[in-house]
């Protein structure tokens, strides 16, 4: 049982380069989220989505987009990326009726 | 909307002795969860402990327990016999009862000293 799966866990981009972050969960859930962690932030959340086929913003959703296509993935995407996306990304899941997150060990992106 | 605020950015503590870490938070729910989640430096984030806002004992968890003050909006983390391996990011989270959408506290470093 894998639980939440983030692809990749490192990458580097250049200011403007496109990319997408994969987060694949085997658990059923039918919540997923993205967050992303600063320090002296703490998490703050992208986008989040409560269904196959449904996503919504979340406190910072800016220069971001996502898609959930299959209820096992959510895909987090940056179409022109800057410097101030440099940042840690996690993805989570969790059942829409109980609390409580399982989240994936975090991307570290850097955008130079 | 929800805020939460962890005031001590870094705190430390000699192996075997007790440490309190602060959480406040603000929100006009009565209904709600408060927990607790230890990042080390793997960055993986661990649930340490949980809280429903309704039950009014706190939540104990081996060597963790909470200090639940609903009316203060307060939720402290007790780390009892102090272990290397406690050394980590510990931060405090709200979620609204029956929503599933986390607020974050800015996190508190743990050192621990042998």
């Amino acid at each position: 049982n894998a639980g939440v799966t983030q692809t990749p866990k490192f990458r580097v981009l250049k200011t403007g380069q496109s990319m997408t972050l994969l987060c694949a969960q085997d658990m059923n859930h039918e919540y997923m989220y993205w967050y992303r962690q600063d320090p002296g932030m703490g998490l703050r959340l992208i986008h989040y989505s409560v269904g196959e086929g449904t996503t919504a913003k979340g406190e910072v959703p800016d220069g971001y987009n996502v898609s959930r296509l299959k209820k096992q993935n959510f895909l987090l995407g940056l179409e022109s990326a800057a410097p101030s996306q440099t940042s840690v990304y996690f993805c989570a899941s969790s059942y829409g009726d109980r609390p409580g997150y399982t989240f994936g060990s975090g991307t570290r992106l850097t955008v130079v | 909307a929800q805020t939460v605020t962890q005031s001590q950015p870094e705190m430390s503590v000699q192996e075997a002795e007790t440490v309190t870490l602060s959480c406040t938070y603000d929100t006009s729910e009565s209904d709600y969860y408060l927990f607790w989640y230890k990042q080390p430096p793997s960055r993986q984030m661990i649930l340490v402990i949980r809280q429903e806002a309704y039950k009014q004992q706190n939540a104990t968890e081996n060597r963790f327990s909470v200090n639940f003050q609903k009316a203060a909006k307060s939720f402290s983390l007790k780390i009892s016999d102090s272990q290397l391996g406690d050394a980590a990011m510990y931060f405090c989270a709200f979620a609204r009862y029956n929503f599933n959408k986390f607020y974050f506290g800015s996190g508190t470093k743990l050192n621990v000293k042998p």
